[in-house]
């Protein structure tokens, strides 16, 4: 079974600043997702990605495959990014299941 | 498109009572999951699907069964409920796979006691 290690856990950041999450696994992967939960809200994807970087606005995600480990980049950030943003992982060819970090909380103060 | 579609939004329920939470998607996707998120845990898989007629258990299957008769409806039902089934259930699809992007319904919140 895949483990997924998210780092920080919870994060407090002041409006403008760079902001970086943190995703590590232990398995080789097919894809690596990241989502974005608002309070009392639902889950949507920000990013798939096997390899590379992908980036989406003030969004940034990368990953490298060789040390099983991605980054999710918020540039300039505001507080309407304030949410909990999860990683989950495809283990591989065959496997029909997703395994999900605890998610990482962020709070960005104005 | 409505995208992926949950009901009902809030339950309520007493301990042994039975239910069916519903999830439909109107994309034509082969692949759709149950999970559940408590506090604290990451989301957990329960049961998911690949296809019409094809389910298989996820993580923590207990206390629930599913079925595909359609590509577009994929129901949870809860056989007995106890206090522990307590939690926020979303249904998710994608177009094949868990590699695919993947789709969230706006979840169920239910509470047994």
């Amino acid at each position: 079974k895949n483990e997924v290690e998210q780092s920080p856990q919870n994060l407090t950041a002041q409006e403008g600043e760079f902001i970086t999450i943190n995703c590590s696994y232990s398995v080789g992967i097919s894809a690596l997702h990241w989502l974005q939960q608002h309070p009392g809200g639902g889950i949507v994807s920000l990013f798939m990605l096997s390899s590379g970087k992908k980036k989406h606005g003030r969004l940034i995600a990368t990953i490298n495959i060789q040390e099983k480990h991605s980054s999710l980049h918020i540039t300039a950030s505001h507080p309407r990014d304030s949410a909990v943003y999860i990683c989950a992982v495809s283990t591989g060819a065959g496997s029909y299941q997703l395994t999900f970090g605890k998610g990482t909380k962020l709070s960005v103060i104005p | 498109n409505a995208g992926v579609t949950q009901t009902p939004k809030f339950q309520v329920l007493k301990t042994g009572q039975s239910m069916t939470l519903q999830c439909a998607q109107d994309m034509n996707h082969e692949y759709m999951s149950w999970y559940r998120q408590d506090p604290g845990m990451g989301l957990r898989l329960i049961h998911y699907s690949v296809g019409a007629g094809i389910t298989d258990q996820g993580e923590v299957p207990n206390g629930y069964n599913v079925s595909r008769s359609t590509t577009e409806d994929f129901p949870l039902r809860l056989l007995s409920a106890a206090p522990s089934q307590t939690s926020v259930y979303f249904c998710a699809s994608s177009l094949t796979a868990p590699y695919n992007e993947q789709f969230f319904g706006p979840g169920t919140r239910l509470t047994v006691l």
